[in-house]
């Protein structure tokens, strides 16, 4: 079955500083979704990105990166230069194509101090 | 404007007191989706659907219905609930299957005592 491990639970930085969020995932499907969301306090689920399993190219969004390896199942996020904005919580997430469902990891709490 | 919408936002219950939560998108979006969310376990799926009278088991889909009789709309019916479904409910649609962008509703924290 599937499944999205975000081993960080919390992490705390201080603005300006470069951050990176680890997702690790799990499937026996060859053709497969990954997509971060942003939680901010306010609660509402924002977007960020969605990569298919047979594009490992490493995708530039401003301070955003995204490192997707195969080989080490993983879809890791970077954020460069933080800002106290981009304090929220953040979701990795799998979806696989013969399924539908989509699968969260845990989160990671990401605290910017200034 | 392009929205998901649920209501209540906020609901304090009783054990056992039969309760709906509506979500509705403006989307045309053949996909939906309910998800709880709980700390330190994250968004986990209860239902989807993948369009009109199609719907279809998630993670934990235990204590809760749903309908898809409509494409816009997409009720969680909790028939008798208990304590442990005390939790945060998002709502979600997308274009075509599961493995798109979905578009989240504001949220429903529900509380039952």
């Amino acid at each position: 079955a599937q499944k999205v491990t975000q081993a960080q639970t919390e992490i705390s930085v201080v603005e300006k500083e470069d951050v990176t969020l680890d997702c690790v995932y799990e499937t026996r499907d060859t053709t497969y979704y990954l997509f971060w969301y942003k939680q901010p306090p306010s609660g509402e689920l924002v977007f960020l990105i969605r990569r298919n399993s047979f594009d490992e190219q490493n995708e530039i969004s401003g301070r955003y990166s995204w490192n997707f390896q195969k080989s080490t199942s993983s879809f890791n996020f970077t954020i460069t230069a933080s800002q106290v904005v981009d304090s929220a919580v953040y979701f990795c997430a799998l979806s696989e194509a013969g399924n539908n469902d989509m699968r969260f990891g845990a989160g990671t709490r990401l605290t910017v101090k200034p | 404007e392009a929205q998901v919408t649920q209501n209540p936002r906020y609901l304090i219950t009783v054990t056992g007191k039969k309760l709906t939560v509506t979500c509705s998108q403006n989307m045309n979006h053949e996909y939906m989706s309910w998800y709880r969310q709980d700390p330190g376990l994250g968004l986990r799926q209860i239902y989807y659907s993948m369009n009109v009278e199609v719907t279809d088991k998630g993670d934990v889909p235990e204590g809760y219905k749903v309908s898809r009789k409509e494409k816009r709309n997409f009720p969680l019916i909790l028939e008798s609930p208990s304590p442990n479904q005390t939790s945060l409910y998002f709502c979600a649609s997308s274009f075509g299957t599961g493995v798109r962008e979905q578009y989240f509703g504001p949220g429903t924290r529900l509380t039952v005592t």
